[in-house]
Parts: structure tokens; sequence; C-alpha cells
């Protein structure tokens, strides 16, 4: 059981330059979510979805645009990239239980984005 | 509006001393709370929640943490840390009386634990 998986591990783009990051999960889970972490920063939701076909700003969304085409998979695209945008990126997914929402989430191994 | 702090950016303990790593939240409704650990290069794991019941829970690790209602606090402790254990936890609100369904992290407590 593979859980979150994350590619790519490690990536260095130029400044303008666009990349897509993929994030999949085996767990059926409906809940998926792209995180941003910075040192001093803790974890800043960028994008999230509720289920296929669905997506939602989070707190920092400005710059990326995600896609939900499959259950499994959460895509995370930057469009031109900014060298404000260096940083690692996590992927997470939950299942809401009901709807209860009391599950924990489910994270990949992250992405480590340098952007020159 | 849910939120949550942990007050500590950092925190040291000799091995084989007792560890706790503090939080606490502030929720309109009753919380879930969730206590998350990262080692280096890796994701976010759980390590224990509490949704409602016993105030000590009881997670991986040998982790429990100890929900206190009036104190809005739910603390991380271990009663004799390892080396092994130095890591980055964080602290998980989510507000189970809706609004919101997308938990709020706090930034963050390094945990170093000295030989």
């Amino acid at each position: 059981n593979a859980g979150v998986t994350q590619t790519p591990k490690f990536r260095v783009l130029k400044t303008g330059q666009s990349m897509t990051l993929l994030c999949a999960q085996d767990m059926n889970h409906e809940y998926m979510y792209w995180y941003r972490q910075d040192p001093g920063m803790g974890l800043r939701l960028i994008h999230y979805s509720v289920g296929e076909g669905t997506t939602a700003k989070g707190e920092v969304p400005d710059g990326y645009n995600v896609s939900r085409l499959k259950k499994q998979n959460f895509l995370l695209g930057l469009e031109s990239a900014a060298p404000s945008q260096t940083s690692v990126y996590f992927c997470a997914s939950s299942y809401t239980d009901g709807g209860n929402f009391n599950q924990p989430q489910h994270f990949g191994d992250g992405t480590r984005l340098s952007i020159l | 509006a849910q939120s949550v702090a942990q007050p500590e950016d950092q925190v040291n303990v000799a091995e084989g001393n007792p560890l706790t790593v503090k939080c606490t939240y502030s929720v309109s409704g009753n919380p879930y709370l969730f206590w998350y650990v990262q080692y280096p290069n890796r994701g976010l794991q759980f390590l224990l929640k509490y949704i409602t019941g016993d105030n000590l829970v009881k997670g991986s690790y040998g982790f429990e943490a100890e929900f206190n209602k009036s104190q809005t606090s739910f603390h991380l402790k271990k009663p004799s840390a390892l080396v092994s254990d130095s890591a980055l936890y964080f602290c998980a609100v989510r507000d189970s009386s809706g609004g919101s369904y997308i938990p709020t992290f706090g930034r963050g407590t390094s945990l170093i634990v000295h030989p």
C-alpha cells in the first residue's frame, strides 16, 4: 500500500518556466490538499479538493493552479515560476468518515522545488 | 474561526527525561485535535487524535496527549524521551461544529533530544 506518492521529489526551475507536480493516492480518499512548507511558516494550504472534478482555493493560491480529473490524482501547476515559489510542497489526502471530518490526513514525502 | 498555537519553536530535553510539547487551540464548537510528527526530508506522519471521550489519548511511538477543555490545550507528552524522537511536531485542529472542514496547523515545534 503506497499511500500518497508525489512526483518528482526534486526539481530546479528557471524563473518563468512552468511545471506540474503530481500527487497520487491509493486509499480512495475524497479529500486532497496541496501545502507549501517554508522555514518558520509552518504549513500553508495552497488549494484543496473535496472530490473528483472539484477544486477550491486555500490560504496562498496565487501563482498556482490545480486539477482533479481523477479521484486518485491531484495536480499542482506553476504557470510561470518565481523565486518566491521556492519551497517544499506536500500533498495530503483524507476521507470524511460520513462527513464528520475527524480523520487524520495522510501526507506524501514532498517535492523540493528551487526556482532560480 | 479556528486557530492553533504552538508557543515554543524549540524544545530541548535530555534522553530518558519526560517531554512535553505544548499546543493551545481556539474553536467555536468542540475541537477535533491532531498531532503529527515530521522527520527530516519526510512528510508529516499522524501520531494521535482527540475526537471525544477520554481526555488522555495514546498514540504511536509511546506518545500521548492530554485534552484540557478549560485551558483549551492539547499538550503532547512522552514519559521517557529517545534521541530518535528528535523531529518537528505539528498540532492541528478542526472545529466539529461546521464551517471550514479544512484543518488549521500550528507552526510546528522542533524537539531536540540530547544523548
